[in-house]
């Protein structure tokens, strides 16, 4: 298995181009998550998937966009770059087979370096 | 979802056992305790969870309070490998629906 994978491994834009994050998972998790993180700092939820067919913001959702495209793929797109979009994108993936209140382990890719000029 | 305060940093030698605190006196009583830690330039990895009860696992123990306002995440023997973030989430289940909210963690340098 290669668990959660996540392309491309890094990427430069220039403000206002457009790109799209590409994460997959082969665990036949029902949830997939994106998250961000800045330097120093811990990661934050930009948007989450519960189950295939359905998509909620997180925390900092401005400026981006998702797809689930099936129960595999869970696309973020970038549709005008801006500096402060530079950070690392983290995708992760999670059974939820108990339902929301229960413990539930998230599977990290190993990020995407996005630096936008 | 419950707020958590860790150290920034902690150091401790190879091969020493390690213990790494957490407070989180907002914690519901459905609310679980869980550990990531993520090693330099690589996503984050589950450690280990608990709710009441102290847990072990093959890479850790989890000593929780008994009022569950803190806990303590042991490392038996330090590695190298050891070296990362460490961040202690709570809240997750409920209308959290599975959502991690990581703090800043603690940084663990492990010296040889």
């Amino acid at each position: 298995n290669a668990g959660v994978t996540q392309t491309p491994k890094f990427q430069v834009l220039k403000t206002g181009q457009s790109m799209t994050l590409q994460c997959a998972q082969d665990m036949n998790h029902n949830s997939m998550y994106w998250y961000r993180q800045d330097p120093g700092m811990g990661l934050r939820l930009i948007y989450y998937s519960a189950s295939e067919g359905t998509t909620d913001k997180g925390e900092v959702p401005n400026g981006y966009n998702v797809s689930r495209l099936n129960k595999r793929e869970f696309s973020l797109r970038l549709e005008s770059a801006a500096p402060s979009q530079t950070s690392v994108y983290f995708c992760a993936s999670s059974s939820l087979a108990g339902g929301p209140a229960t413990p539930d382990t998230q599977y990290f890719g190993p990020g995407t370096r996005l630096t936008v000029l | 979802d419950a707020k958590t305060t860790q150290p920034n940093s902690m150091e401790s030698n190879e091969e020493e056992p390690v213990h790494l605190p957490c407070n989180h006196s907002t914690i519901s009583g459905t609310d679980y305790i869980h550990w990531y830690r993520q090693l330099p330039s690589q996503g984050p990895e589950y450690v280990i969870h608990g709710l009441t009860s102290n847990v072990n696992n093959r890479m850790a123990s989890l000593a929780i309070a008994e009022d569950r306002k803190s806990s303590t995440l042991i490392l038996h023997r330090a590695t190298l490998r050891d070296a990362a973030v460490y961040y202690c989430i709570t809240g997750i289940g409920g209308t959290s629906y599975g959502k991690l909210t990581f703090g800043q963690g603690t940084i663990l340098t492990v010296h040889p």
